[in-house]
């Protein structure tokens, strides 16, 4: 069936760079996405990627997909405390439906 | 542009009882979704409307859950009789395409349920 699996924890000093990474089951997926979910907030999209891509740069984000391997990562350049949030992967497969991954908490220590 | 409004922010009611939540999305999108976000998992889909009409509800607990788009413009979600595992935060999103292209959703700030 779709799935979508996320790490569910990552933990980062202020000024690294964080790399969340996320797998998929769909091959025929045509979109993959991003989105941020600060507490008490709904989800933001960040992102996204067409599935002939394999790397998306929009400022301090960059998106990596491997096609093969159904993997998609999301690295955040120069990782800020603001940046602490839940960070969930999605994918809008062949059937024209949005999965999304149970959500990877990210904490940006000072 | 405003963004995808929902009401109410909180809602607590006992076992048994009825909820409804309201969804206005963003002016001129067709396509608008309720999801069921549990704690700790991600969002899943209830509902999705294209304009007034129902494209999937296949995740729809349609003995209790039931949802409207009368005019194609704004929404409700109704639960009744409500159970202890309903308690969640319900997610209204919208998108101006339709199936096919899909460049990502607005997201409402969720109505939070705790069925007590």
């Amino acid at each position: 069936g779709e799935d979508v699996e996320q790490s569910l924890f990552l933990s980062v000093r202020e000024g690294d760079s964080s790399v969340i990474n996320c797998t998929y089951t769909d091959s025929s997926s045509t979109y993959l996405y991003w989105y941020k979910q600060e507490p008490g907030a709904g989800l933001q999209l960040l992102t996204y990627i067409f599935s002939n891509m394999d790397m998306k740069q929009d400022q301090r984000l960059t998106v990596l997909l491997n096609k093969k391997d159904k993997h998609l990562s999301l690295r955040i350049a120069d990782t800020q405390t603001g940046d602490s949030a839940i960070y969930f992967c999605a994918e809008y497969t062949g059937g024209f439906k949005t999965i999304f991954g149970a959500g990877t908490r990210l904490f940006v220590k000072a | 542009e405003a963004g995808v409004a929902q009401s109410p922010r909180y809602k607590i009611i006992e076992k048994r009882q009825s909820v409804a939540f309201w969804c206005n999305p963003i002016s001129g999108h067709a396509t608008l979704y309720w999801y069921q976000q549990i704690l700790g998992q991600g969002p899943k889909l209830l509902i999705q409307f294209q304009n007034n009409g129902v494209v999937d509800d296949s995740q729809l607990p349609k003995d209790r859950f039931s949802a409207e788009r009368l005019k194609g413009v704004d929404s409700t979600l109704k639960i009744q009789p409500a159970k202890l595992e309903d308690s969640a935060v319900y997610l209204c999103a919208s998108s101006l395409q339709g199936a096919g292209t899909n460049y990502g959703y607005t997201f409402g700030s969720g109505t939070r349920l705790t069925v007590v």
